[in-house]
């Protein structure tokens, strides 16, 4: 299994460009999300999928769109960059939601893609 | 909304020594999971705790969930090299998991 990856592993953007951030995983699970990691501040959530066709908002979710019209597919696309949008985006997934206490919940990482927008 | 303190934000620590990080909630949470980074890798799931005060042990780690399932603890025994990084807190509820800023450990030799 190469379990969840990412491409590209490096971008740079201008302001107002827009881009797709890939992401796959081959372990059949139904959730599926994006964060972005910013020094200081944690990981923090800005899309999430329960299942192919269902997504939902994060807690930073302004200027990002996501679709999940695959099982192992959950792009995240940027519509028109900004400088803030400066980051390292990691994408996850598991087979149950993270906060559902049963066991298969915990969440695995890819590698991620470090972001640059001048 | 839900938010997850974690402190210290850095602490460094002499080789052989022991150190705790801290996680708190300002709500009750359904569980808790404990995450750990790298220096430039991604973050690694290490352990979920669910229940009351219940405490966990990986090799030199010990967890605990506190009895009231607002806050967690993380204590790390006799440090070495290899436990360098960021430990993540990160915790569940309300179909929301909110991760804690971290705590970034370095280790004197």
């Amino acid at each position: 299994n190469a379990g969840v990856t990412q491409t590209p592993k490096f971008q740079v953007l201008k302001t107002g460009q827009s881009m797709t951030l890939q992401c796959a995983q081959d372990m059949n699970h139904e959730y599926m999300s994006w964060y972005r990691q910013d020094p200081g501040m944690g990981l923090r959530l800005i899309h999430y999928s329960v299942g192919a066709g269902i997504t939902d908002q994060g807690e930073v979710p302004n200027g990002y769109n996501v679709s999940r019209s695959t099982t192992e597919d959950f792009p995240l696309r940027l519509l028109s960059a900004a400088p803030s949008q400066t980051s390292v985006y990691f994408c996850a997934s598991s087979y149950r939601p993270p906060w559902d206490s049963l066991p298969r919940n915990e969440q695995y990482f890819g590698p991620g893609t470090r972001l640059t927008v001048t | 909304g839900q938010q997850v303190m974690q402190i210290p934000q850095y602490q460094h620590v002499q080789e052989g020594e022991d150190f705790t990080t801290y996680c708190n909630s300002s709500t009750t949470l359904s569980n808790i999971q404990w995450y750990k980074q790298r220096p430039g890798g991604h973050p690694v799931f290490l352990i979920q705790l669910v229940k009351s005060g219940e405490v966990k042990k990986q090799k030199r780690l010990t967890f605990q969930f506190g009895e009231a399932k607002k806050n967690s603890s993380l204590h790390i025994t006799a440090t070495q090299t290899t436990d360098v990084g960021t430990y993540f807190c990160a915790g569940g509820n309300d179909y929301k998991l909110s991760f804690g800023a971290g705590t970034t450990v370095t280790v004197r030799a």
